[in-house]
């Protein structure tokens, strides 16, 4: 079955350290992937998608990430936390299908001290 | 714009008990999924629409039935709900085809006891 891990579940950073959260996707194929945000009490949103193209996607509130084929890897980064980020996150792939259903990774918890 | 709204946010239930959650969208987007979170094990489809009118089984279907009521609402019920079933559940929505992101609810919180 196709899958989505993260390989860190809890993170905990002091504020303005650098962010690296890891993503790696099973399928072979063409995929798209995703990372979402869930702010404590709040629904998911977007971080930032990677179609096709240049495989480093820049998303919003400073967050970037790469694809990389060969390592079927897209790992989430940002060069300066801040106490703000404090949220989970989760990757998310498109899998083989065209019908928009996301497999999701497991999440990763992410607590930025002040 | 609402978006992808849910009701109820949150819901306890005792065992057995049934309920509905209902889903609706106002993006004219013609696929409807619902989700289940539970701690460390990220986010599961339940069921999901591509198109009004359809619907299909997910990773997750037991215990789980949905209507694609129209193209704006999706619900999802519990027949008898289990303690199991104790979770946060999300309706999201998207456009057809390949290259399109989800916009998700704001989740039900359903606690069964």
């Amino acid at each position: 079955a196709q899958s989505v891990s993260q390989h860190n579940h809890h993170v905990i950073l002091s504020e303005a350290a650098s962010l690296e959260l890891g993503c790696n996707y099973s399928y072979g194929g063409t995929v798209n992937l995703f990372w979402y945000v869930q702010y404590p009490g709040q629904h998911l949103q977007l971080l930032l998608k990677y179609f096709s193209g240049d495989p480093l996607v820049k998303g919003i509130k400073g967050f970037e990430a790469e694809f990389i084929k060969s390592k079927f890897s897209f790992n989430l980064r940002k060069p300066s936390v801040q106490w703000s980020d404090t949220a989970e996150y989760f990757c998310a792939s498109s899998g083989s299908s065209n019908t928009g259903k996301l497999i999701f990774g497991q999440g990763t918890t992410l607590q930025v001290k002040p | 714009n609402a978006g992808v709204t849910q009701t109820p946010k949150f819901q306890v239930l005792k065992t057995g008990q049934s309920m509905t959650l209902q889903c609706a969208q106002d993006m004219n987007h013609n696929s409807m999924y619902w989700y289940r979170q539970d701690p460390g094990m990220g986010l599961r489809l339940i069921y999901y629409s591509a198109s009004e009118g359809t619907t299909d089984k997910g990773e997750v279907p037991n215990g789980y039935n949905v209507s694609r009521l129209n193209k704006r609402e999706f619900s999802l019920r519990l027949e008898s709900a289990a303690p199991s079933q104790t979770s946060v559940y999300f309706c999201a929505s998207n456009t057809q085809g390949r290259n399109t992101e989800a916009f998700f609810g704001q989740g039900t919180r359903l606690t069964v006891v």
